[in-house]
């Protein structure tokens, strides 16, 4: 099993609805939990962290955690073209020996 | 945000011959930074921790003596491809924590590497 699971997509979502990634991990020992978005050519971007169990909301995106179920989600409010990009999932934790570790990644389509 | 720069941002280079990849972190301090290859429509893969005053440590599978890393000062990391081939061709991605309870990793803009 991979430490980090996310659907790679692509996930087609029209513009203006809400766009949900989704990223499930193994290790329960996990406590910080990271959204990147990454452009075509360009290097990951953080959007938003998260380490306790609830929601954060930042702006249109509003990060979801439930440590019980090992379940991680990114919510993107209001979508735009400009949202289509590649969205990694990623976890840091005791275990994980200081490094991060990344999903492979969802591809997100925005159609107008 | 934190910001990490890399230079050069795209880099050709002959096969056989060495190249070096620089990381800073602009505005704060990185006892650690990351090194990551990314190939084409592929998720990135760690290659090695940099560890400032001391050995890397790599990734299974990564070659130590062909990515050589050194972890200068507290601002600065570098990678260098020595005798690169073709296949060593990728996007290669560095990152620096900032630091404290949630280790929000920041990236640098990524360097273009292609060996002809």
């Amino acid at each position: 099993q991979k430490e980090v699971e996310q659907n790679s997509g692509p996930l087609s979502v029209p513009e203006g609805a809400i766009a949900s990634l989704n990223c499930t991990y193994s290790d329960r020992g996990s406590q910080s939990f990271f959204w990147y978005r990454q452009y075509s050519g360009k290097s990951p971007e953080l959007i938003m962290f998260i380490y306790s169990n609830g929601d954060k909301e930042d702006g249109r995106f509003t990060a979801q955690l439930n440590k019980a179920s090992q379940y991680v989600s990114l919510l993107i409010r209001d979508s735009q073209p400009s949202d289509s990009a590649t969205y990694l999932c990623a976890l840091w934790g005791y275990s994980s020996a200081s490094k991060i570790i990344f999903g492979s990644g969802t591809r997100l389509s925005i159609r107008p | 945000g934190a910001v990490v720069s890399q230079h050069p941002s795209w880099v050709i280079c002959k096969s056989g011959t060495s190249v070096k990849i620089e990381c800073r972190s602009l505005d704060f301090q990185a006892t650690t930074m990351f090194w990551y290859r990314q190939f084409p429509k592929q998720s990135l893969m760690l290659m090695a921790t940099s560890n400032e005053g001391s050995k890397a440590t790599y990734e299974q599978g990564v070659e130590k003596d062909k990515f050589l890393i050194n972890h200068a000062s507290l601002t600065l990391s570098t990678l260098t491809v020595t005798s690169a081939h073709p296949e060593d061709s990728s996007f290669y991605i560095c990152s620096a924590p900032e630091g404290g309870a949630s280790y929000e990793q920041y990236f640098g803009p990524g360097t273009r590497l292609t060996v002809t």
